[in-house]
């Protein structure tokens, strides 16, 4: 079935890194808009980037660009988020969602999340 | 990139409906028909129910609907049931290439 599960997140320190995974399957995978949305704790949902089904694009909120780094492997069906100089209010639930339709801005099939949480 | 304005929290009895809106800017709703809407229940994927303002996708009741004027989208649910008890969000596409969300409502079913 149509399923993308996120992998990677835990506890990190401020300032360090951390890659998050999303692996993909049941669909072309290389024929769609991925994007990464989070969530912090008792807040709404937060965009956080996009990249064009073949990578050639990419986009991100004002709150992550310069830190975050959003990129993909067709060849492995899955997605990444490289999270640099991660910060307290980084905290979140991150989830990877498929785009489709009018400019891939409609989420049709979203992961379960992986939390990250950044602490000393 | 401001969130969209939803109300922080509605609710309704059993059988009735009620509406969600969610009000953006002309950078955002107000510029495409891009707007949908997602259904949240904890510790659970959130859920696509409405995309481009008022289609719904395969498999979701027909009680949900959307509509769109100027810069004010909504959401509405009629016949009310227990199960639609979670955070609604809307979202919209922008003129900065960028995707904003609403601060979410919590529908509570009394």
């Amino acid at each position: 079935q149509v399923q993308l599960v996120e992998s990677g997140g835990g506890v990190v320190q401020p300032g360090t890194s951390v890659r998050l995974s999303c692996a993909a399957s049941g669909f072309t995978f290389s024929s769609y808009a991925m994007n990464w949305v989070r969530q912090a704790p008792g807040r709404g949902l937060e965009w956080v980037a996009i990249i064009w089904f073949d990578g050639s694009l990419k986009y991100y909120a004002d709150s992550v660009k310069g830190r975050f780094t959003i990129s993909r492997d067709n060849s492995k069906n899955t997605l990444y988020l490289q999270m640099n100089g991660l910060r307290a209010e980084d905290t979140s639930v991150y989830f990877c969602a498929r785009g489709t339709s009018g400019y891939y801005s409609v989420f049709d099939i979203w992961g379960q999340g992986t939390m990250v949480t950044v602490s000393s | 990139q401001s969130a969209l304005t939803q109300p922080a929290s509605v609710s309704g009895s059993p059988g009735q409906s009620i509406t969600i809106s969610c009000t953006g800017t002309s950078s955002d709703v107000g510029a495409y028909n891009y707007v949908s809407w997602y259904q949240l229940h904890p510790g659970k994927a959130p859920k696509l129910i409405i995309h481009d303002v008022s289609n719904r996708p395969s498999g979701v009741s027909n009680r949900f609907s959307g509509s769109k004027s100027g810069t004010t989208a909504s959401l509405t649910i009629s016949g009310l049931q227990a199960e639609d008890e979670a955070d609604y969000y809307c979202s919209s596409y922008t003129t900065y290439n960028t995707l904003v969300f609403g601060g979410g409502t919590k529908l509570t079913v009394l």
